[in-house]
């Protein structure tokens, strides 16, 4: 069964600076991995998608990398700003026969960024 | 990526009622999912809704307590019956798009409240 681990639960950070999220799979036979972020009470925008073959993915601020064989993927957020103030969901699809799109989540990490 | 809209977008509700959450896709998808975030919890898959045909539920989620229609490819309904305290979550739409179906897009999801 596949699960998904993010760490740290929580961070707060000064406006402006560079962090990294973290983010572990047990199964390392997945299609691809998702990063949202999900604001209070509200629902999930999809951040980067990086399919198994692909290293890794970038927009804008944000820099996603995947490193399958050892179940691990990072998410890069450049001069953060306060905006940047939500959870960030991990989210792994597993590679199997016929047409599985069932997602498999960590619990996230809620990220404050203080001006 | 689809504009996805539920509706509602919260409610509070009595134990022992039910209610139907609605949402509308701005284009024609294959896929569409429900999923379910308790409270300080990730999400979960619920079903995925079949255009045409009954929805394929996952492990520990059944029909009766969650019934799902999907009438044509932009509209599905997820009903919550007989709730209790316990089915207090936000209650998320999801659609897969994008290269193989490969990228999951959210809606903003409802969130329920049962007194």
């Amino acid at each position: 069964k596949q699960e998904v681990t993010q760490i740290p639960a929580a961070l707060s950070v000064p406006e402006g600076e560079n962090l990294v999220l973290n983010c572990s799979f047990t199964d390392s036979a997945i299609y691809n991995l998702q990063w949202f972020r999900q604001d209070p009470g509200k629902g999930l925008t999809s951040l980067l998608l990086i399919q198994s073959s692909q290293r890794e993915q970038t927009s804008g601020r944000l820099n996603a990398s995947l490193d399958k064989s050892s179940g691990r993927s990072t998410l890069y957020i450049a001069a953060s700003q306060p905006g940047d103030s939500a959870t960030y969901l991990c989210a792994v699809r597993l590679r199997s026969g016929g047409s599985n799109y069932k997602l498999t989540f960590g619990k996230g990490t809620l990220l404050t960024v203080n001006p | 990526s689809a504009v996805i809209s539920q509706k509602p977008s919260r409610d509070i509700c009595q134990r022992g009622t039910s209610l139907t959450i609605q949402c509308q896709v701005d284009s024609q998808v294959t896929m569409m999912f429900w999923y379910r975030q308790q409270p300080g919890q990730s999400l979960t898959l619920i079903a995925t809704a079949n255009q045409g045909s009954e929805a394929t539920y996952e492990s520990g989620f059944v029909i009766d307590k969650f019934p799902i229609s999907r009438p044509n490819l932009t509209f599905s309904t997820l009903t919550v019956s007989n709730m209790s305290p316990e089915d207090s979550s936000i209650y998320l739409c999801s659609v897969a798009q994008g290269i193989s179906a490969g990228e999951l897009f959210f809606g903003e999801g409802s969130r329920l409240t049962v007194l």
